[in-house]
C-alpha cells in the first residue's frame, strides 16, 4: 500500500514554544490531507482537512490560529502547534487521500509532550 | 448527524477463539464503512472495507458485512492469534460529499489475544 511518513514521530518542548509536524506522501500525491489528534485510549479526533493550495478546513471547536495547517505541495503537509501548552500533549496522525482508489492511508504519529 | 456506535472494550480472548466486535452507524443514504487496525507502535491500517449493502469485506481472515435493514457492520473472525492483539476502529465516510468527505470514528475496540 501507500505510504506516509510524519516527523518527527515524538517530540518534547517547553511550554510557549511552537512545534511543526510533517506528514508526507511518499509514493503518491495527495490533494487532500487530514489530521487528527488522539488521546489516550481514545478515538481520533479529526482536527482539520487540508487542501493543496487552499485554506485548512477546521473541525469546530478546533483554534485555527493555534493549529497552523500548510499544505504547500501534494505531498507535504504540515501542522503547527503555536505557543504549545502542556493540554496540548497528545498523539497527532496525519492521512492522506490516494485518489485513484479513494482510501486514506495513515501516518505512524508524532507524540507531542509540552513540559 | 452520521455517527459510529462500537462496543466498549476492553476485548480478551484465548487463541483460537472466536471474535466478534460490534458495529452500528447512523447516516443519511449509503455510506461506505471501514475497519482500521492499529498495531502496538504502529499506525493505523485499513483491515477491511464494504461500499453497499451487503458487501462483505474481507481480509487476514476478518470479514465485516455491510447490513443496511441493521445499519451494521460487525467484525468477526474465526479463530484469533496473539498477533490479532490491537485496537480496531469501526468508521463510516459519506462518498457524497465530494472532496470533502471525512471518515467518521467509533472510539475503538481494545483486543488482547492470551496465547
Amino acid at each position: 500500500g501507500a505510504v506516509v511518513s510524519q516527523h518527527p514521530s515524538w517530540v518534547i518542548c517547553k511550554s510557549g514554544t511552537s512545534v511543526k509536524i510533517e506528514c508526507r506522501s511518499l509514493d503518491f500525491q495527495a490533494t487532500t490531507m487530514f489530521w487528527y489528534r488522539q488521546f489516550p485510549k481514545q478515538s481520533l479526533m479529526l482536527m482539520a482537512t487540508s487542501n493543496e493550495g487552499s485554506k485548512a478546513t477546521y473541525e469546530q471547536g478546533v483554534e485555527k490560529d493555534k493549529f497552523l495547517i500548510n499544505h504547500a505541495s501534494l505531498t507535504l503537509s504540515t501542522l503547527t502547534v503555536t505557543s504549545a501548552h502542556p493540554e496540548d500533549s497528545s498523539f497527532y496522525i496525519c492521512s492522506a487521500r490516494e485518489e485513484v482508489y479513494d482510501e486514506q492511508f495513515f501516518g505512524p504519529g508524532t507524540r507531542l509532550t509540552v513540559l | 448527524g452520521n455517527s459510529v456506535t462500537q462496543m466498549e472494550g476492553p476485548v480478551t480472548l484465548s487463541e483460537e477463539a472466536f471474535l466478534t466486535i460490534n458495529c452500528t452507524y447512523t447516516a443519511t443514504g449509503y455510506p461506505s464503512l471501514f475497519w482500521y487496525v492499529q498495531y502496538p507502535g504502529e499506525g493505523l491500517q485499513l483491515l477491511l472495507k464494504a461500499t453497499k449493502a451487503d458487501d462483505k469485506g474481507s481480509n487476514k481472515g476478518f470479514e465485516a458485512t455491510y447490513r443496511k435493514e441493521t445499519t451494521s457492520f460487525h467484525l468477526e473472525k474465526g479463530s484469533v492469534q496473539v498477533s490479532d492483539s490491537a485496537v480496531y476502529f469501526c468508521a463510516l465516510t459519506t462518498p457524497w460529499a465530494g472532496n470533502n468527505r471525512k471518515l467518521i470514528w467509533g472510539l475503538g475496540t481494545s483486543l488482547a489475544v492470551n496465547p
